[in-house]
């Protein structure tokens, strides 16, 4: 399995809401990353894990919560978003220990929609 | 301020000729370049990498970049283009713990 999946692949919220966001990966990798991208921009890294446990993280407002709760599996936590939230997050994960160094393997992405 | 830049927010070129696009990277040591390909309402796929020796590394898909050192840059090149290489790229470059996005580059392929 050369994959990383996300879901759900749409999200639709209001800003009173609490959702969350799942990727999964398969490929034994240690590292895994979150990213928030607006259209027609890059990526930005939001979090990065490695072996499930928090080493970055990019000054990303609490509303956000990440969780890792074992090797394969990465959360985002979503809770009182606002519109500016709305973006493409995508996951990725790495094999490598020198975890930004390594080549990155991403997930199609969830399209979130804050109300 | 440690940046990477891809000057061309687009580039048109026509289905089976050469194709060029540029980054420069103004980043501290020797960070590991790579690029990535965005379809659209799609996640990012990796292209190739650079970590050192040879300046001309290839990658997936036919793609594959030339590294500069002297004029820091990471320019990525196809011999003969493909309507289905059509998609938005993006050059990066990471240190340990910093990485570091181009804001992309729209290529264009038309048949």
């Amino acid at each position: 399995d050369t994959e990383v999946t996300q879901t759900p692949k749409h999200l639709v919220m209001g800003m009173t809401n609490k959702k969350s966001l799942k990727c999964e990966q398969h490929m034994g990798h240690r590292a895994m990353y979150w990213y928030k991208q607006k259209a027609k921009k890059p990526p930005e890294l939001m979090f990065v894990y490695s072996y499930e446990k928090l080493s970055i993280n990019e000054s990303v407002p609490s509303r956000f919560s990440p969780e890792c709760p074992n090797s394969s599996l990465l959360n985002l936590h979503l809770h009182a978003l606002q519109p500016e939230d709305s973006a493409l997050y995508l996951c990725a994960s790495s094999q490598e220990l020198a975890a930004l160094k390594a080549t990155q393997y991403f997930g199609p992405g969830t399209r979130l929609l804050v109300l | 301020a440690q940046s990477v830049a891809q000057p061309e927010d687009q580039v048109n070129v026509a289905e089976g000729n050469p194709l060029t696009v540029k980054c420069t990277y103004s980043v501290s040591g020797n960070p590991y370049l790579f690029w990535y390909v965005q379809y659209p309402n799609r996640g990012l796929q990796f292209l190739l990498k650079y970590i050192t020796g040879d300046n001309l590394v290839k990658g997936s898909y036919g793609f594959e970049a030339e590294f500069n050192k002297s004029q820091t840059s990471f320019h990525l090149k196809k011999p003969s283009a493909l309507v289905s290489d059509s998609a938005l790229y993006f050059c990066a470059a990471a240190q340990l713990n910093k990485f570091y996005f181009g804001s992309g580059t729209k290529l264009n392929v038309k048949p």
